[in-house]
């Protein structure tokens, strides 16, 4: 079946340090991918996402994510995080039919002053 | 693990009929629940926050009247997509929270074809 896995349920960090979420997913073909990040209270809002093409995908809010077929992985990253950055973020995928749309159960961030 | 159901998974109607998409959380208080549109090949966009017993927020854009959510409990919230037309067809997915510093579940999502 298909499914997306983000292993960190939840990730501290320090203001200023780097970030890196993780995603993996099990697809059949290789879907489309994206990253959203929720703040509390709110809806989602769409960080980045990856159809074809180059691996490394640039994001809003200084956001970057590489999509890894070998590794079947997506991985969220930012070199600086920041206080305002603390959220839940959520890996997602659907086939390139448009179907099955898939969210990951999230990792919640929590950045130390 | 918590459990949001979504209902129906597909559905396939006629112009100008409405159609009512149910979003349970079957294991647990749902105090927020979220409903969001995805068009083809992009996307998800959120459509509306609803809070238990409060009138929905809606996002800038969405037609209130078009789009009626109703979170009368705690288990459930049901979109109607009002006089449905074909630029309608979408896939309509929510997602609950018990409380704010609570994770968020999604349902599997349905799809609505208005022909």
């Amino acid at each position: 079946a298909q499914s997306v896995t983000q292993p960190d349920i939840h990730i501290t960090v320090s203001e200023g340090a780097s970030l890196e979420l993780r995603c993996n997913y099990s697809y059949g073909a290789t879907p489309y991918l994206f990253w959203y990040v929720q703040s509390p209270g709110q809806g989602l809002q769409l960080l980045l996402k990856y159809f074809s093409g180059d691996t490394l995908v640039q994001g809003i809010k200084g956001f970057e994510a590489e999509f890894k077929r070998s590794q079947s992985s997506f991985n969220l990253r930012k070199p600086s995080v920041h206080w305002s950055d603390a959220a839940e973020y959520f890996c997602a995928a659907k086939d390139n039919y448009g179907q099955n749309f898939v969210f990951g159960p999230g990792t919640r961030l929590s950045v130390l002053p | 693990g918590a459990v949001v159901s979504q209902h129906p998974s597909w559905v396939i109607c006629k112009s100008g009929t409405s159609v009512k998409i149910e979003c349970r959380s079957l294991d647990f208080q749902a105090t927020t629940m979220f409903w969001y549109r995805q068009f083809p090949k992009q996307s998800l966009m959120l459509m509306a926050t609803s809070n238990e017993g409060s009138k929905a927020t809606y996002e800038q854009g969405v037609e209130k009247d078009k789009f009626l959510i109703n979170h009368a409990s705690l288990t459930l919230s049901t979109l109607t997509v009002t006089s449905a037309h074909p630029e309608d067809s979408s896939f309509y997915i929510c997602s609950a929270r018990a409380v704010n510093d609570q994770p968020q579940h999604f349902g599997d999502g349905t799809r609505l074809s208005i022909l």
